[in-house]
């Protein structure tokens, strides 16, 4: 049973418009979120987080947006550039417990010239 | 600071061999993770660490083991090679208190 879900496998947008990536989970123990992002043949790279005490935390171009009663987030960014394009993964965590991550399936985003 | 390193970038191995990944930080971080990455799956956990001498099983362990005698090294043991065990593993490390993982640059394994 997958935690941690995001619906989809894939996403385009056009330059300079916005592209908004979706995760839900279903533990409620969790408090803590974030995205990753991943180019091919690279690990994974920190992009942006949030606590379960906020609905909201702004990084530059990237946005996440919490929503606890109805367990989902979204990672808004504006504008969308090509080098944005990777496959992004939503994660979560019980700070309680020893820092274990619970992934998402990702969604490859493409962003068009 | 070089991260997190992992070694070998890639590796073919035949069903019943063993292995060795090795993974090595040198942020002095307390928290060390293995994950399996499989197509539409995600990161899935293995095995973790919260310190050295003490190691603890993810998600999916059966057929890993790991050790931690020291707080920059972090290596997993493929016992008795499987295809099911064809993957991209992940190491990451976490500081102490933290939240942030960072990840390792990955190893791609083949098992024929």
């Amino acid at each position: 049973d997958q935690q941690v879900k995001q619906n989809s496998p894939s996403l385009s947008v056009q330059e300079g418009r916005i592209s908004i990536l979706n995760c839900d989970y279903t533990n409620s123990m969790f408090d803590y979120f974030l995205w990753y992002k991943k180019y091919p043949a690279e690990g994974p790279t920190f992009l942006i987080s949030i606590s379960s005490i906020k609905d909201k935390n702004e990084d530059g171009r990237f946005t996440v947006f919490l929503n606890k009663s109805a367990k989902h987030l979204s990672l808004h960014i504006v504008p969308s550039q090509p080098g944005d394009s990777a496959v992004y993964f939503c994660a979560a965590l019980f700070t309680g417990s020893a820092r274990q991550l619970t992934f998402g399936s990702g969604t490859q985003l493409t962003v068009l010239p | 600071n070089a991260g997190v390193t992992q070694t070998p970038k890639f590796q073919v191995l035949k069903t019943g061999q063993s292995m060795t990944l090795q993974c090595a930080q040198d942020m002095n971080h307390e928290y060390m993770s293995w994950y399996r990455q499989d197509p539409g799956m995600g990161l899935r956990l293995i095995h973790y660490s919260v310190g050295a001498g003490i190691t603890d099983q993810g998600e999916v362990p059966n057929g890993y083991n790991v050790s931690r005698s020291t707080t920059e090294d972090f290596p997993l043991r493929l016992l008795s090679a499987a295809p099911s065990q064809t993957s991209v593993y992940f190491c990451a490390s976490t500081q102490s208190g933290g939240d942030t993982q960072y990840f390792g640059p990955g190893t791609r394994l083949t098992v024929l």
